[in-house]
């Protein structure tokens, strides 16, 4: 069965540090691997996809995951997080021969970023 | 590019009555609609999948007749909620397939049934 599991549902940083949120998944096949972060009462925004070749993919806003597929992951990491990153991130998969488009979603992981 | 708008943004009804809500895909054509439901502090449930002209695909669990889905063209989609009650109260978003097969997501709409 096709998951994808965030294990932490609160990442506190301060401002300036590097920042990781954790994501692992299981399908059947190669996966599209995707991060969305949704703001209070808005719907999700799309930072970053992996579809194939480099594992290090960058998205928006400074952020960027890295696919490891040994150990079925693909974090989201960020250099120097700001105060403006702290919302609910959410991690989703789909196969790649997955004809139907749907994605998987985790359980989301609210990122707090203190000053 | 991928913007995607929905409306209204929020509302408010009594229980019983029917209410819509519209989703639209601004600078792209989106051929595949997921319409999704988020309680509190919680993901995204997908409700349903439609695809333009063709009738709605729902998930396990999703009554179809509550929750009529409506796909006329490439660019609008419509959820309605059908003699809504107060636990239909949810946060609804619908997301178009957009460019390079990816999910683009509406701002959502926050429906309180009273």
């Amino acid at each position: 069965a096709q998951s994808v599991a965030q294990p932490e549902d609160q990442v506190n940083v301060a401002e300036g540090n590097p920042l990781t949120v954790k994501c692992t998944y299981s399908v059947s096949g190669n996966p599209y691997l995707f991060w969305y972060v949704q703001y209070p009462n808005r719907g999700l925004q799309f930072l970053l996809k992996y579809i194939t070749g480099d594992n290090l993919v960058k998205g928006s806003y400074g952020f960027e995951a890295e696919f490891n597929k040994s150990q079925t992951s693909f974090h989201l990491k960020k250099p120097s997080a700001l105060v403006s990153d702290s919302a609910l991130y959410f991690c989703a998969v789909r196969g790649q021969m997955d004809s139907s488009y749907k994605l998987i979603f985790g359980s989301g992981t609210r990122l707090l970023v203190r000053p | 590019g991928a913007v995607v708008s929905q409306h209204p943004s929020w509302v408010i009804c009594k229980s019983g009555t029917s209410v819509k809500i519209e989703c639209r895909s601004l600078d792209f054509q989106a051929t595949t609609m997921f319409w999704y439901r988020q309680f509190p502090k919680q993901s995204l449930m997908l409700m349903a999948t439609s695809n333009e002209g063709s009738k709605a695909t729902y998930e396990q669990g999703v009554e179809k007749d509550k929750f009529l889905i409506n796909h006329a063209s490439l660019t609008l989609s419509t959820l309605t909620v059908t003699s809504a009650h107060p636990e239909d109260s949810s946060f609804y978003i619908c997301s178009p397939l957009g460019p390079r097969e990816t999910q683009y997501f509406g701002p959502g709409t926050r429906l309180l049934v009273l």
